[in-house]
């Protein structure tokens, strides 16, 4: 079965503090891997995609990697504007456009 | 560019009752996809729709059926409505290409609680 795995559930930060985010899938046949960020009381906003092992996505202090088990997201030198919920997904093996998504990640960033 | 936009932004239904949540697509997308997301939790897919027909769908009871139309905006409908259903009921849309199959434009969503 399909499945996203996301840890920590919750992560407290510094203002400048670097930390990563972690994603571990199980998958028959990868079909991309998502990262989403999803502000309180809104949609989750598009933010990488990658699809095989090997590739990194960059984005202001955010970078996405992946391998063939997770993906990390990188925040380098955050900004309580970072504070947010960060989601990744998994596209279904099945091909039927369906995405599973993990739990998240809430971080809070304190100045 | 309009986004895609949802309604009602929220709303409170009684046990048994019924709820139709729409959502506009975003301009030049032709497939819509509905999540339900629960308090804490990721979303969970519902189902799809490419150019009016289904195109898959998640382990969601009959109950919860959808239809999308000509201009390719789309409802979600929900029978019978549990306590359970108590969600924020998310619409995405997408170009339908391949390649950007994941690279979904969600709404903002429709709080539904169900008392």
């Amino acid at each position: 079965e399909d499945q996203v795995t996301q840890s920590p559930e919750a992560l407290r930060l510094q203002e400048g503090e670097s930390s990563s985010l972690n994603c571990s899938y199980t998958v028959s046949g990868l079909r991309g891997l998502f990262w989403y960020r999803q502000d309180p009381g809104k949609g989750p906003e598009f933010l990488f995609t990658l699809y095989s092992a090997g590739e990194e996505k960059e984005k202001e202090r955010l970078k996405a990697t992946l391998t063939k088990k997770e993906s990390f997201l990188h925040i380098t030198a955050p900004k309580p504007e970072d504070s947010a919920t960060y989601l990744c997904a998994v596209g279904d093996s099945g091909n039927t456009g369906k995405l599973i998504f993990g739990q998240g990640t809430t971080l809070q960033v304190k100045p | 560019e309009t986004g895609v936009t949802q309604s009602p932004t929220h709303l409170i239904k009684t046990r048994g009752q019924q709820v139709t949540l729409r959502c506009s697509s975003q301009s030049g997308h032709n497939t819509v996809s509905w999540y339900q997301q629960a308090l804490g939790q990721g979303p969970q897919f519902i189902f799809q729709y490419y150019r009016e027909e289904e195109n898959g769908r998640g382990n969601f009871p009959p109950r919860f059926s959808g239809l999308q139309f000509p201009n390719y905006s789309s409802e979600l409908n929900v029978n019978a409505l549990e306590l359970d259903d108590s969600a924020l009921y998310l619409c995405a849309s997408s170009s339908g290409r391949i390649r950007s199959a994941g690279e979904l434009f969600f709404g903002e969503g429709s709080r539904l609680t169900v008392l």
